[in-house]
């Protein structure tokens, strides 16, 4: 079974500073993807960033980057100065050997003023 | 390109009364998944369909849920005999393959299903 974990329910960091998600996942696959979704209060859910799982080298949109540590298991999330419209729910999510996807219980992050 | 699109948004229903969702994609996308939310979770995978196929079960999804794609478009989740544990957020995601082999999931605002 596949399974991702969020450690961190809640999360904050002030306006124009960095803040880091953290995920961590299981799987038996070797080839599998990564992504971050964003899901705004009584919003959809859109797609942040996503790893292969074969590329070394780790992914970057704009202020998004993560931090993927294959042998960890380890697929984090950095967001560099933070804005208020990124507060949301954030959920890591898994897809490999099927496609459907294998979310964790997300992170709220909330941005301060 | 309009996106994914749930119809209706909010639904509240009586316990033990049928209900159905109705999901239209994006127009080029051949494949069509649902998942389900409940409160403070992230959502779980019930189903998918490739064109009108339907390719992938959950265990989630017992005997009183039934998904269709009848002509590779828009498709439906029927809920028979809807109980309290139904009442979630019903989410709806259209892919199509972009070569990398991964197929990246646009979702729609899902439906909101309250059992009372």
């Amino acid at each position: 079974a596949q399974t991702v974990t969020q450690s961190q329910p809640e999360m904050s960091v002030q306006e124009a500073e960095t803040v880091t998600l953290s995920c961590t996942y299981d799987t038996s696959e070797s080839d599998y993807y990564l992504f971050w979704y964003k899901q705004p209060p009584s919003r959809q859910m859109i797609l942040v960033i996503r790893q292969e799982a074969y590329k070394q080298q780790n992914a970057t949109e704009n202020r998004f980057s993560v931090n993927f540590q294959k042998a960890a298991k380890s697929f984090s999330l950095k967001i560099s100065d933070s804005q208020l419209g990124d507060a949301a729910m954030y959920f890591c999510a898994l897809q490999g050997g099927s496609e459907k996807l294998v979310f964790g219980k997300g992170t709220k992050l909330t941005v301060n003023p | 390109d309009t996106g994914v699109s749930q119809n209706p948004r909010h639904k509240i229903t009586k316990r033990g009364q049928n209900v159905t969702f109705r999901c239209d994609p994006i127009s080029e996308h051949n494949r069509l998944y649902w998942y389900r939310q409940t409160l403070g979770q992230g959502p779980e995978f019930l189903t998918y369909f490739q064109n009108e196929a339907q390719l992938e079960k959950s265990r989630l999804l017992s005997d009183r849920f039934s998904a269709e794609r009848p002509k590779g478009s828009f498709s439906t989740l029927e809920i028979q005999r809807t109980e309290q544990g139904d009442s979630a957020m019903y989410l709806c995601a259209s892919s199509s393959p972009d070569g990398s082999g991964s197929y990246e999931q646009y979702f729609g605002p899902g439906t909101r299903l309250t059992v009372t």
